[in-house]
């Protein structure tokens, strides 16, 4: 059970836009904690996709987008590609007094129909 | 440019401890401000934090893990090593280590290394 909780999987048509939730809580999100995102291809290393909420790394493209309100953070592709079909992780810090330390979401799995 | 690569065994028996090394460039963890993450990923699962360091020495651990959790730095061969002890066949997993920068608690990863698969079976 992931202390961050994401849609098993998502799916959209090609061109289309697609949105993945990333749900926490009073101890990580909701007290401040940066949310950032990840792109995992089968039988790679993650790659940072978004940080600090919603900037993004030199290189990837202005198509993804992220947010971030309440206890929730949200990450938005628009203009959906076929090579964006991959896993996508959120990940922040969680401050909980029973063990605090960073924390990811269990992913989603993107698939372009 | 920073790169990291993960070393060690890819099997370990149940009840012995692993021991893995990050070899990185690019950086230096004796900057201030500095660090590395090590992160797993079991097949088919999804990513958990293990253990972080950072360039003055500050060490922080997973709380599930902390008892069986070691992190440490050589600053001069640009590696940090961490060890896990009491290996099960539940810690069958990818072992990644990351470069991360101190950002108020608000660190993220970037980047990291391949990864490497460590199975535990007898």
């Amino acid at each position: 059970q992931s202390v961050l909780t994401q849609p098993p999987s998502v799916s959209g048509a090609p061109g289309q836009r697609v949105i993945i939730s990333c749900t926490g809580g009073t101890s990580n999100i909701w007290a401040g904690y940066d949310v950032h995102w990840y792109q995992q291809f089968p039988g790679a290393a993650p790659k940072l996709l978004i940080y600090g909420n919603n900037k993004r790394p030199s290189g990837v493209p202005d198509r993804f987008s992220a947010s971030k309100s309440g206890t929730s953070a949200s990450l938005a592709i628009t203009g959906l590609q076929a090579d964006d079909e991959a896993d996508y992780y959120c990940q922040s810090y969680d401050s909980t007094l029973s063990g605090p330390g960073w924390v990811f979401g269990g992913g989603t799995k993107l698939t372009v129909l | 440019q920073i790169t990291l690569k993960e070393s060690g065994p890819t099997l370990v028996k149940p009840t012995e401890t692993l021991t893995l090394t990050c070899s990185f460039s690019g950086f230096s963890l004796s900057t201030r401000g500095m660090g590395v993450a090590w992160i797993r990923q079991p097949p088919g699962k999804a990513l958990e934090w293990l253990a972080l360091i950072y360039w003055d020495d500050d060490k922080r651990y997973s709380p599930s893990l902390k008892s069986r959790l070691t992190i440490t730095k050589d600053t001069s061969r640009n590696q940090v090593v961490l060890t896990m002890t009491n290996m099960d066949p539940m810690d069958t997993a990818t072992y990644h280590c990351a470069h991360t920068t101190w950002e108020l608690l608000s660190n993220w990863f970037d980047p990291w290394g391949p990864g490497m698969l460590v199975t535990v079976s007898s």
